[in-house]
């Protein structure tokens, strides 16, 4: 079954604490995506990858940090320098074919900061 | 500055009444438009997508979405809605061949009424 893969579904973590969401795909494709989701807003871009061992900042990468370390695996690190984490967080991925084609998406992990 | 609007943030129909969803943007360029649905806690699921030829594109679960570029408009519409389409739509446009990123509308939320 192929598919994008976010764990865990729920995450709670104390203030102060790092803490890392997984995003696996077996799509075998090139682009991964963060985005990051509060309600009645649309989506933020966190960080995006477009190849292995490569990424760049979206519009909201302070207080993030991620690694592709594989084509498969683009970990997110919510680290205790983000202010306000507690959201939605949305995993995509993309075929790179050379124009901004369609990005699917993960199910999803919701952070809530105690 | 490019930009994706959703002016209604709240839409209520009735079951089996026709519904039109609202998507205008701002780009210099060629647009390439997409509809996502997401249900309550979930991923994002594409609708259907556009990126050039016939204007009225057909995509899943009965929905279609014209392009109009003399009104930058990329309205989702469907005939007959059922309660299962209950959900948050969300309208965004891909920025170019060299940007690989989606920029995206805030999202309108769809209640049917029994």
């Amino acid at each position: 079954d192929g598919g994008i893969t976010q764990s865990p579904k729920y995450l709670f973590r104390k203030e102060g604490q790092n803490v890392t969401l997984s995003c696996e795909q077996n799509l075998n494709h090139d682009a991964m995506y963060w985005y990051r989701q509060d309600p009645g807003q649309g989506l933020r871009l966190i960080y995006y990858s477009q190849i292995v061992n490569d990424f760049q900042k979206g519009d909201i990468a302070e207080g993030y940090s991620v690694s592709r370390e594989k084509k498969e695996s683009f970990p997110l690190t919510v680290t205790s320098a983000q202010k306000n984490p507690t959201a939605f967080y949305l995993c995509a991925a993309r075929l790179t074919s050379g124009r901004p084609d369609t990005q699917y998406f993960g199910p999803g992990t919701r952070l809530t900061v105690l | 500055a490019q930009s994706v609007t959703q002016p209604d943030i709240h839409i209520t129909v009735s079951e089996g009444a026709s519904l039109e969803l609202r998507c205008n943007y701002s780009y210099g360029a060629t647009p390439y438009l997409f509809w996502y649905v997401q249900s309550p806690g979930q991923g994002l699921q594409l609708l259907l997508k556009y990126f050039s030829g016939d204007t009225l594109v057909q995509g899943i679960k009965g929905f279609e979405a014209e392009f109009k570029r003399s009104q930058s408009s990329f309205n989702l519409r469907k005939p007959s809605v059922h309660w299962s389409d209950a959900a948050e739509y969300f309208c965004a446009v891909g920025a170019g061949y060299s940007n690989y990123q989606l920029i995206w509308g805030a999202g309108t939320k769809l209640i049917i009424k029994p």
